[in-house]
């Protein structure tokens, strides 16, 4: 069965740092898709990235950047000088090959940024 | 372009009530879902249709049923609504399944009491 786990419940840190958000997962199947999305205080899900399973470049998006490694189960976020606007909930998802019509969210990760 | 529009935005309702929330797209995705989410559960999946005319149970279908008439509407029904499904639930939908993004509907509140 699929599983993700974001072991982090919540994580403050002072603007303009970084901070990586972990996110493991679980699967029996060798083809299957990672998400982020993004919870902001006014509560609609907005995604932010998709992964393959056969893809395990790491992807920079301006302060964001995402490092994939399949030898650790692992798809971890960092975001580089945070900022206010930063402050979230994020969920890592997974979905896996066909006939498993479902995305597996974890159980999110809140992040306070301080100014 | 409105995307996914959920009704209504937030609801108290009696226990043992009956209660359809609605969801509409107009992005004519053929994969729509609902989801709950619980403060340290994460989002759940209750049930999901792949297309028009077909649904699926996902993680927790239980005292929930969905049906899915045509391409823009997937309403979710509680039949005898009871505390524990006091949560706020979203509604989303996405053009190649869940290999793919999907879109969120503003999500409904509902507290059972």
């Amino acid at each position: 069965a699929q599983k993700v786990t974001q072991a982090q419940t919540e994580i403050s840190v002072v603007e303009k740092e970084d901070v990586t958000l972990d996110c493991v997962y679980e699967t029996r199947d060798t083809t299957y898709y990672l998400f982020w999305y993004k919870q902001p205080p006014s509560g609609e899900l907005v995604f932010l990235i998709r992964r393959n399973s056969f893809d395990e470049q790491n992807e920079i998006s301006g302060r964001y950047s995402w490092n994939f490694q399949k030898s650790t189960s692992s798809f971890n976020f960092t975001i580089t000088a945070s900022q206010v606007v930063d402050s979230a909930v994020y969920f890592c998802a997974l979905s896996e090959n066909f006939g498993n019509e479902k995305l597996t969210f974890g159980t999110g990760t809140r992040l306070t940024i301080i100014p | 372009t409105a995307g996914i529009t959920q009704a209504p935005t937030s609801q108290i309702l009696a226990a043992g009530r009956s209660m359809t929330l609605r969801c509409t797209q107009d992005m004519r995705h053929n994969a729509m879902y609902w989801y709950r989410q619980d403060l340290g559960l994460g989002l759940r999946l209750i049930h999901y249709s792949n297309t028009a005319g077909t649904t699926g149970k996902g993680e927790v279908p239980d005292g929930y049923s969905v049906s899915r008439a045509n391409t823009d509407d997937f309403p979710l029904t509680l039949a005898s609504a009871v505390p524990s499904q006091t949560s706020v639930y979203f509604c989303a939908s996405s053009d190649g399944g869940p290999y793919t993004e999907a879109f969120f509907g503003q999500g409904t509140r509902l507290t059972v009491v």
